[in-house]
């Protein structure tokens, strides 16, 4: 079955800290992948989206994610985090060509940031 | 640009009463999506509209539960009676789908507690 896994379900870093969230996907082609953030008392907000092309994709906010087929994966990084950008994180995948009603989330990752 | 706009932000109500959601996609979108969200089950799929028709509303928890969209620009989740575990923040999402399979935009969410 399609699947999207986040394995971590609370990270804490360091303000000024590098970041990396992760993010597997379980489809039979490689499907179109997404990451959101959620802060508190707000909705999804898209940080970036993946396609096809580059496998290196830049996002909103100083935001990036890499894709790695052969691990079948799509983690979110950031060099250097700020305070502002402790809320929740999505990552979300859709079948290719496939109905943004089949897009697939995975359960978060609740990022805290330490002053 | 206007975004998806929801209300009311937040309801709370007696279990029993009817509860009605409004959602106004953004402008142009021809996809609709209503999500529940709740800290035990994450984000849910309830149903989703494309160009006003219920493409799939098998995310619809009961029969309590039903969606409308009377036109382009609007739409509503009513639940008939509530009961308390249908607290939860709901979430309307827009999209524009048939050209490049554009990414979902999330509303601001409705809080929503029944007592």
């Amino acid at each position: 079955a399609q699947s999207v896994t986040q394995p971590d379900i609370h990270i804490t870093v360091s303000e000024g800290a590098s970041l990396e969230l992760r993010c597997n996907y379980s489809y039979g082609a490689t499907p179109y992948l997404f990451w959101y953030v959620q802060s508190p008392g707000q909705g999804l907000q898209l940080l970036l989206k993946y396609f096809s092309g580059d496998t290196l994709v830049q996002g909103i906010k100083g935001f990036e994610a890499e894709f790695k087929r052969s691990q079948s994966s799509f983690n979110l990084r950031k060099p250097s985090v700020h305070w502002s950008d402790a809320a929740e994180y999505f990552c979300a995948a859709l079948g290719y060509g496939g109905s943004q009603g089949n897009l697939i989330f995975g359960k978060g990752t609740k990022l805290s940031v330490k002053p | 640009d206007a975004g998806v706009i929801q209300s009311p932000r937040h309801e709370v109500t007696e279990m029993g009463q009817e509860v009605t959601l409004r959602c106004k996609p953004i402008s142009g979108h021809n996809s609709l999506f209503w999500y529940r969200q709740t800290m035990m089950r994450g984000l849910e799929l309830l149903i989703y509209f494309n160009n006003n028709v219920p493409i799939d509303d098998s995310g619809m928890p009961e029969d309590r539960f039903s969606a409308k969209m009377p036109n382009a620009s609007f739409s509503t989740l009513k639940i008939q009676p509530s009961e308390p575990r249908d607290s939860a923040v709901y979430f309307c999402a827009s999209s524009l789908e048939g050209e490049g399979n554009q990414p979902q935009h999330f509303g601001d969410g409705t809080r929503l507690s029944i007592l």
